[in-house]
This record gives structure tokens, C-alpha cells and sequence, in this order.
């Protein structure tokens, strides 16, 4: 089983920060790798997969990078919305389908 | 774009089986190449991934609950189902169905189960 990793537990920021999550995998999983937003009481959102491409409708400043076992989302300039818990998840090819422990983006 | 919509009982006791719908709208779970999964939140915590059901009908559980574990799909109903045998305490989350034709683009909303008795 794949196990990830993500750094830090938690980044306390301000509107108009600039965000950087890590996402470390115990092997490669090439470039097969989503990121998920979840704000309290909601289901996650799928922002980014394969790495490194958008979901429909998620906004620019929202960029994924990385392959292999190192991974990082950057949101470029905070927005109120952004304020939340990213999870990384692994879609390599052999499931489990684990997911990261999460970070938590909160106010500064 | 899908929609999802969990149901089923928010109570189950212990050692009974915990069985949740999923009911799948703007879309068939028979479209091809389409994975539907379940995901569960334990309270405050992250997320687990349980396992999938390929529109085939093909299926993978995870590991740890793989022995207590069925999905299957109902296209009759379009609707695709989970069923967790000999619950206990620690199965008490925060279910989600979620589909998808590699990665989870789509989520319901998720039901709460609580085990107790």
C-alpha cells in the first residue's frame, strides 16, 4: 500500500498569501496524483489530477506540480475561500486509492 | 457533471451490517470506463478510501476492510450500493459516494452512520 505524506499539518496564512502544501509518496506514482478541497460540513472537491491539470471550473490560481513521490499544490494569492483542509490522493496503478492526512489552511 | 446522493440508515448496532445507496442522476453507472467509489470521514478526522465498483461491475476493497466489505451495482435503479458487515464503534463516519471516470470528479453530499446500540 502506497502510504502518503503531506507538510505541513497546518499553514497558518492571510488573504493574499501565497500557499505551498507537499505531498510525499512512500514510491512513484508517476504523475498520478489529485488534490481535494473540503470546508467544514461539505464533501471534498476535486481540484487537481494527474499532477498537474485543473478540474472544470477550479480558478487559476490553483496550480499542482510534481511527479514521482514529490508533489506540491501552490495557491498563488489566498483567497477567504481557500481556507480549508487539502487532502493529496494517490490514483497509481494499484489501489488502494489512499489518501494524505490532510493540511489545514487557516487564518493567520 | 453527476450527481450523487447517499442513503440509508443513520443507525446501525453493533455487529449488524451497515448498508448505504448510492443514487447516481445526470448520468448511468453503466457509462464505460466510469469507477464508483466509497469514501468514508471518521468525526474530525481525514478521509478513507473503502473501494470502488467499475461500471463493469469489477470491484477492489482496501485492504483492511476487505473481509467485511460488498459493492454492487443496481442499473436498474442507477444506483450502486455498499454493504459493511459486523460493525462496530470504529465504523462510525461519515460515508461518501463519489464517481468518476478515473478520478473522484463527482461527490455526494454524505450520510452520517453512527454505531450504537
Amino acid at each position: 500500500e502506497i502510504v502518503l505524506t503531506q507538510s505541513p499539518a497546518t499553514l497558518s496564512l492571510s488573504p493574499g498569501d501565497r500557499a505551498t502544501l507537499s505531498c510525499r509518496a512512500s514510491q512513484s506514482i508517476d504523475k498520478y496524483l489529485a488534490w481535494f478541497q473540503q470546508k467544514p460540513g461539505q464533501a471534498p472537491r476535486l481540484l487537481i489530477y494527474d499532477a498537474s491539470l485543473r478540474a472544470t471550473g477550479i480558478p487559476a490560481r490553483f496550480r499542482g506540480s510534481g511527479s514521482g513521490t514529490d508533489f506540491t499544490l501552490t495557491i498563488s494569492s489566498l483567497e477567504p475561500e481557500d481556507f480549508a483542509v487539502y487532502y493529496c490522493q494517490q490514483r497509481s496503478n494499484w489501489p488502494p486509492f489512499t489518501f494524505g492526512p490532510g493540511t489545514k489552511v487557516d487564518f493567520k | 457533471q453527476v450527481q450523487l446522493q447517499e442513503s440509508g440508515p443513520g443507525l446501525v448496532k453493533p455487529s449488524q451490517t451497515l448498508s448505504l445507496t448510492c443514487t447516481v442522476s445526470g448520468g448511468s453507472v453503466r457509462s464505460g470506463g466510469w469507477y464508483w467509489t466509497w469514501i468514508r470521514q471518521h468525526p474530525g478526522k481525514g478521509l478513507e478510501w473503502i473501494g470502488y465498483i467499475y461500471y463493469s461491475g469489477t470491484t477492489y476493497y482496501t485492504p483492511s476492510l476487505q473481509s467485511r466489505v460488498t459493492m454492487s451495482l443496481d442499473t436498474s435503479k442507477n444506483q450502486f450500493s455498499l454493504r459493511l458487515t459486523s460493525v462496530t464503534a470504529a465504523d462510525t463516519a461519515l460515508y461518501f459516494c463519489a464517481g468518476g471516470t478515473y478520478y473522484d470528479e463527482d461527490w455526494g453530499q454524505g450520510t452520517l452512520v453512527t454505531v450504537s446500540s
